[in-house]
């Protein structure tokens, strides 16, 4: 299957500070890639869709502001959590596909904010 | 608006046994794709299995099988012979086949696979 690779998969940092979390697919071209946010034993939560080349659409309820995305090419988007707070701590995950069939996720980011 | 109800937590099954978990599904769409994900608790989501609304066999990958009945709008995973490495969260998803590849999750199964 198709390779999406997410970085870093661990991430503690302190309060007030920014994370940027990286999505790439490795051997295929995304156009629009997907971030989740999962809290402890809870189903995935879609936080927004990357778009290359134009903006990210968030999902109700999802600070834009605080969960900056960026889709520069076709095989990176970046979400930067800004100015982070115990709250955000969670774990993060994107998603591309190489088609119009299953979705390839990447490892996760594991973030702790102290 | 699409809909997954997963009504099993968690399940036990016996290693080398064969377990079924449910995944019921609404939506108004008429093309329409079906996805289980496997998570072990590393935390990486895993694709399994696939099934699209108009294919007319269950799909099958290896030791897991959709049980696809459109009319009832269900969807069950039957994993057979059942490992210890298949002890995971397990989840369903929908999406509509046309280009929106957003998937609607569903609340997860968690399945574990005793010795």
């Amino acid at each position: 299957g198709a390779v999406v690779s997410q970085h870093p998969s661990r991430v503690i940092c302190k309060s007030g500070t920014s994370v940027k979390i990286e999505c790439r697919s490795l051997d295929f071209q995304a156009t629009t890639m997907f971030w989740y946010r999962q809290f402890p034993k809870k189903s995935l939560m879609l936080m927004a869709t990357s778009n290359e080349g134009s903006k990210a659409t968030y999902e109700q309820g999802v600070e834009k502001d605080k969960f900056l995305i960026n889709h520069a090419s076709l095989t990176l988007s970046t979400l930067t959590v800004t100015s982070a707070h115990p709250e955000d701590s969670s774990f993060y995950i994107c998603s591309a596909s190489p088609g119009n069939t299953e979705a390839f996720f990447g490892q996760g980011t594991r973030l702790t904010v102290v | 608006a699409q809909k997954i109800t997963q009504t099993q937590p968690g399940m036990f099954v016996q290693e080398k046994e064969a377990v079924t978990l449910d995944c019921t599904y609404d939506t108004s769409d008429q093309s329409y794709g079906l996805f289980w994900y496997k998570q072990p608790s590393s935390g990486e989501m895993i694709f399994l299995i696939y099934q699209g609304s108009y294919d007319e066999q269950n799909a099958t990958e290896g030791r897991y099988s959709l049980n696809f009945q459109k009319a009832r709008k269900s969807a069950n995973l039957v994993i057979s012979a059942s490992q210890l490495g298949d002890s995971a969260m397990y989840f369903c998803a929908i999406n509509n086949a046309g280009n929106n590849r957003k998937l609607i999750w569903g609340l997860g199964t968690s399945l574990a696979v005793n010795p």
